[in-house]
């Protein structure tokens, strides 16, 4: 059975620090991982989608890694603003599928001036 | 392209109420999922249709719950009767494309308080 793990489960930073947040899985017979976006309120946003023949996917300052061996993924952020604050969340397909994705509980990021 | 569209955003209820949640889907897109957040439990998926035919409901929590998904444009997530249990927020996503490689796009959310 998959499951999926976020670490850490909080974070606080300064403007301008770089980040790493962290996803695991426990099965590695992934098709493709995702990293969404959860504004407070809202609905989650797509922000990276790395394929499982892909080892990292980037988009402006965010860069994500696959290291499906290990059952691994991170995210990074570079320069962090005060924008960035939100909760990141991972999602991979269910074992043996493809369109049914499980997530993981998120790390909620807070980014201050 | 306005999106996936829910309504209502937000519900108040009476225990025993029924509940129905509607999605309209982003045009085009073949798979349509509903999924409950819950600070306890986060994400969850209920239910998934594709090209408007359920392919998994082993998500949806009792017989008290179902969905339907009449035409590609709209589906309905009913609850009936409701339960104080049943509060969270209701997403709705939809996606296309290949197996593997499509994008969940997601609505707004509704968010549902029974009292």
């Amino acid at each position: 059975k998959q499951e999926v793990t976020q670490i850490p489960a909080a974070l606080s930073v300064p403007e301008g620090e770089n980040l790493v947040l962290n996803c695991s899985f426990t099965d590695s017979a992934i098709y493709n991982l995702q990293w969404f976006r959860q504004d407070p309120g809202k609905g989650l946003t797509s922000l990276l989608l790395i394929q499982s023949s892909q080892r990292e996917q980037t988009s402006g300052r965010l860069n994500a890694s696959l290291d499906k061996s290990s059952g691994r993924s991170t995210l990074y952020i570079a320069a962090s603003q005060p924008g960035d604050s939100a909760t990141y969340l991972c999602a991979v397909p269910f074992s043996g599928g493809y369109n049914k994705l499980i997530f993981g509980a998120g790390t909620r990021l807070a980014v201050h001036p | 392209d306005a999106g996936v569209i829910q309504s209502p955003r937000h519900e108040v209820t009476e225990m025993g109420q029924e509940v129905t949640l509607r999605c309209k889907p982003i045009s085009g897109h073949n798979s349509l999922f509903w999924y409950r957040q819950t600070m306890m439990r986060g994400l969850e998926l209920l239910i998934y249709f594709n090209n408007n035919v359920p392919i998994d409901d082993s998500g949806m929590p009792e017989d008290r719950f179902s969905a339907k998904m009449p035409n590609a444009s709209f589906s309905t997530l009913k609850i009936q009767p409701s339960e104080p249990r049943d509060s969270a927020v209701y997403f709705c996503a939809s996606s296309s494309g290949a197996p593997g490689a499509n994008v969940l796009t997601f609505g707004a959310g509704s968010r549902l308080t029974v009292l």
